[in-house]
């Protein structure tokens, strides 16, 4: 059975601070990751997937990689602002089931 | 604008009642979920369908029943609420059943039995 394990459960932070919330998995055997973004009350944004066969994506301030060797992968977000705080989820997608979630990382960055 | 769309956003619920939540989306997509959402707990999948006419059993799907007649509608009925169903449900779909599709998600239905 697949768990994801994230760490820390919450972080805050001062603006401008660059950050990096893990996530870990049990199972290497992934078809892909994805990190997604909740904002209080909302549903979830899916932000930066990475398939099994890519180690990192990047998009604007935020980088996502991927070492499913050791089964971990990374949210780098360089200069945080007020407006990235949220709760930050990894979920993993594993042979023909559907995605498994962490638990999230809840976000706050201080103006 | 294309996406899922669910009803009701919130509702409180006295228990043993009958609920049922509605979810449609418009991106013909092939596969659809109900997750719940506890604190602390994650995401944890309810029921799976992963094409019209099929449905599975996920994580936790003990106390719910789900039905897929069309692709656009996955409605998900508590035929008897219990307090410990308090969460929030929220409906994702992919274009096929497979770890290797993005989820696109729903805004969520609040649930409270009381």
């Amino acid at each position: 059975k697949q768990e994801v394990t994230q760490i820390p459960a919450a972080l805050s932070v001062p603006e401008g601070e660059n950050l990096v919330l893990n996530c870990s998995f049990t199972d290497s055997a992934i078809y892909n990751l994805q990190w997604f973004r909740q904002d209080p009350g909302k549903g979830l944004t899916s932000l930066l997937p990475i398939q099994s066969s890519q180690r990192e994506q990047t998009s604007g301030r935020l980088n996502a990689s991927l070492d499913k060797s050791s089964g971990r992968s990374t949210l780098y977000i360089a200069a945080s602002q007020p407006g990235d705080s949220a709760t930050y989820l990894c979920a993993v997608g594993t042979g023909r089931r559907a995605l498994t979630f962490g638990s999230g990382t809840r976000l706050q960055v201080q103006p | 604008i294309a996406g899922i769309t669910q009803a009701p956003t919130s509702q409180i619920l006295a228990a043993g009642r009958r609920m049922t939540l509605r979810c449609t989306q418009d991106m013909r997509h092939n596969a659809m979920y109900w997750y719940r959402q506890d604190l602390g707990l994650g995401l944890r999948l309810i029921h799976y369908s992963n094409t019209a006419g099929t449905t599975g059993k996920g994580e936790v799907p003990d106390g719910y029943s789900v039905s897929r007649a069309n692709t656009d509608d996955f409605p998900l009925t508590l035929a008897s609420a219990v307090p410990s169903q308090t969460s929030v449900y929220f409906c994702a779909s992919s274009e096929s059943f497979s770890g290797a599709n993005v989820l696109t998600f729903g805004a969520g239905s609040r649930l409270t039995v009381l």
